[in-house]
């Protein structure tokens, strides 16, 4: 069975500085997809970037960009420029392609961010 | 964009009463939704997968006739809680799917608080 792990509960950033978010992932299929959600205490998940399995370059969408190391079995989410507005909690997900579109999510990761 | 919308985002109710929660997609077709429960401070845990015009695909532990999915059309589910207790209070959220290789997109959620 897959599985997604985020070893940081919690995380503190400056503002403007970059931060890095950890996840890694457990499968043996080879074909799926990895996803970071974001969730602010409002609650609404908003869907932030994907990285598919055999994507050769690491996706990318405006601040944010994914670390993916794929023999490492990592996606790790990286914020460049931190704003205040990126406080939340960060979850990472994964999709198995032939897994019946199921995500499966890590735990999370609180982000605070500070001036 | 890929909006969904969830409806109502706040429900205080008394025991035993049946709780219906609905999920529309806005600007596209949905053939798969999703149903997740979260508790405080913790990850989303699905709950069923609901593909338009056939019945729900309930997860392993998940009450098929205490949470009833109904997914009529491709732009709404709906997830009634029947005989609702206050051990059902919870983080209800859905989400929607454009295709199978597409994100899934959230709905605000519903919190649901059972007197």
């Amino acid at each position: 069975a897959q599985k997604i792990t985020q070893t940081q509960p919690g995380m503190f950033v400056q503002e403007k500085e970059a931060v890095t978010l950890d996840c890694t992932y457990d499968t043996s299929d080879p074909s799926y997809g990895l996803f970071w959600y974001k969730q602010p205490s409002s609650g609404e998940m908003i869907f932030l970037i994907y990285q598919g399995s055999y994507d050769q370059q690491n996706a990318t969408e405006g601040r944010y960009s994914l670390n993916f190391q794929k023999a490492r079995k990592s996606a790790n989410l990286v914020i460049s420029a931190s704003q205040l507005g990126d406080s939340a909690m960060y979850f990472c997900a994964m999709k198995l392609t032939g897994g019946g579109n199921k995500l499966t999510f890590g735990t999370g990761t609180q982000l605070k961010v500070e001036l | 964009g890929a909006v969904v919308s969830q409806h109502p985002s706040w429900v205080i109710c008394k025991s035993g009463t049946s709780v219906k929660i609905e999920c529309r997609s806005l600007d596209f077709q949905a053939t798969t939704m999703f149903w997740y429960r979260q508790f405080p401070k913790q990850s989303l845990m699905l709950m069923a997968t609901s593909n338009e015009g056939s019945k729900a695909t309930y997860e392993q532990g998940v009450e098929k006739d205490k949470f009833l999915i109904n997914h009529a059309s491709l732009t709404l589910s709906t997830l009634t809680v029947t005989s609702a207790h206050p051990e059902d209070s919870s983080f209800y959220i859905c989400s929607a799917q454009k295709g199978s290789n597409q994100p899934q997109h959230f709905g605000d959620g519903t919190r649901l608080s059972i007197l």
